[in-house]
């Protein structure tokens, strides 16, 4: 089976500009999670969904950053307008049930480079 | 917040060494988990363990859910190279809350 698939898997772009990650959960999956990994601060989630729903976007840094799941197989993390402060790698993962939260299962990572 | 200490930061040994590795926390979690992240990927799931005083085994290595609740010990036995990577302890305080993940452990091993 086809693990959780994260594009791009790295994105350089200039400050200001807008940035849109893109996740594919694993297909039976219905709870779907963004982190962002760097050095200062480790793995911080984001946001995550339950059945296409946002149930926690606490650790949304600001309003520059959106998700969204249109349906059970694809989520998009978008930046705009994108920071320096913003590079890091970005996680997506998925897992099944939402009592099961603790078995997740990681993309590759987008590693986002904002000049 | 919450925040889970893991130590060592890094550790350079040789191959054969037998490697531990752990995580406390000021507070209670009642599940903890171990994880992998090899160079470029994702972190991968290891060990979970969901009850105190619990020893689970996954091949060559060996994890343990603290008596109090606010630790937990990761050992690996006869390393080998492919043992080079990032290992995550986390916590999970309830049944499908939101996991609080450690600073990780930064393995290098030594052919």
């Amino acid at each position: 089976d086809a693990g959780v698939i994260q594009s791009p898997r790295h994105e350089v772009t200039e400050m200001g500009q807008e940035v849109t990650l893109r996740c594919k959960p694993i297909s039976g999956h219905n709870s779907l999670f963004w982190y962002r990994q760097t050095m200062m601060r480790g793995l911080e989630l984001l946001i995550y969904f339950n059945n296409n729903v946002p149930i926690d976007d606490s650790g949304m840094p600001e309003d520059r950053f959106s998700a969204k799941m249109p349906n059970a197989s694809f989520s998009t993390l978008k930046i705009q307008p994108s920071e320096p402060r913003d590079s890091a790698v970005y996680f997506c993962a998925s897992t099944r049930g939402a009592g099961g939260l603790e078995k997740l299962f990681f993309g590759s990572g987008t590693q986002l480079s904002v000049l | 917040g919450q925040q889970l200490n893991q130590s060592p930061q890094s550790m350079f040994i040789q191959e054969g060494e037998d490697v531990s590795m752990n995580c406390t926390s000021s507070s209670i979690f009642n599940t903890w988990l171990w994880y992998k992240q090899d160079p470029g990927e994702g972190p991968v799931l290891l060990i979970a363990l969901y009850k105190a005083g619990e020893l689970t085994s996954n091949g060559r290595l060996t994890a343990q859910f603290g008596i109090t609740r606010k630790d937990s010990f990761l050992n690996i036995s006869a390393s080998i190279p492919s043992d080079v990577g990032i290992y995550f302890c986390a916590g999970q305080k309830a049944r499908g809350s939101r996991l609080t993940f450690g600073e990780g452990t930064q393995l290098t091993v030594n052919p």
